[in-house]
């Protein structure tokens, strides 16, 4: 992938309401796509993977993606938030090349979920 | 998927100094992966390392400055050398179980150069 844009930095929200955090990429040749959360002090955790097939992929935590091929997307949503999905989320794309996979993540999103 | 010990978890460091962080996986993969986080930034890749051969540095990383040790299938070490305070950052190490499976990463180090 050439690039990863994740179109929001802070997205803040009340409990309880839906959420959808954006991703967009740009790449020339088939891609594996991630949402990764990032918990406050933790590592990186994989919340789901499109990696070919159904369009819509459900992840951990009720969250689920949308892979849309023809606007280069992979847009994270969830139908209900609670306080404890309060993290930085990143996107990421890997695509094949010469020895193996290059990945590259998005700047983040922060969801902020508010009482 | 692969389980990831990484320490210290966190560290002061005074600036001069250096700091090794520690990575053992829970089974064997061929590659490792370190990474960088720098405050309120997205990860960025500083090198692989396989074993029994040396790491491959990505650009604006040098092996002076982020030396690496790769014994075995298991266990890797990153080395940030001569630190400064721009070097405080999280640092995370990862392996993939082939990209199908996205990324494993550990648990992160993060350190403040003081």
């Amino acid at each position: 992938a050439q690039s990863v844009t994740q179109l929001d930095s802070q997205v803040p929200v009340f409990e309880e309401a839906p959420v959808e955090l954006r991703c967009n990429y740009s790449s020339s040749v088939s891609v594996y796509l991630f949402w990764y959360v990032q918990y406050p002090n933790q590592g990186l955790q994989l919340l789901l993977k499109y990696l070919s097939g159904s369009t819509l992929v459900k992840g951990i935590n009720g969250f689920e993606a949308e892979f849309n091929k023809s606007q280069t997307s992979f847009h994270l949503r969830k139908p209900s938030v609670h306080i404890s999905d309060t993290a930085e989320y990143f996107c990421a794309v890997s695509e094949r090349e010469t020895g193996g996979f290059k990945t590259i993540f998005g700047a983040g999103t922060r969801l902020f979920v508010k009482a | 998927s692969a389980v990831i010990s990484q320490k210290p978890s966190r560290d002061i460091c005074q600036r001069g100094t250096s700091l090794t962080i520690q990575c053992q996986v829970d089974s064997q993969v061929t590659m490792m992966f370190w990474y960088r986080q720098q405050p309120g930034q997205s990860l960025t890749l500083i090198a692989t390392a396989n074993q029994g051969s040396e790491a491959t540095y990505e650009s604006g990383f040098v092996i002076d400055k982020f030396p690496i040790s790769r014994p075995n299938l298991t266990f890797s070490t990153l080395t940030v050398s001569n630190m400064s305070p721009e070097d405080s950052s999280i640092y995370l190490c990862s392996v993939m179980s082939g990209s199908r499976y996205g990324y494993t990463f550990g648990s992160g180090t993060r350190l403040t150069v003081v």
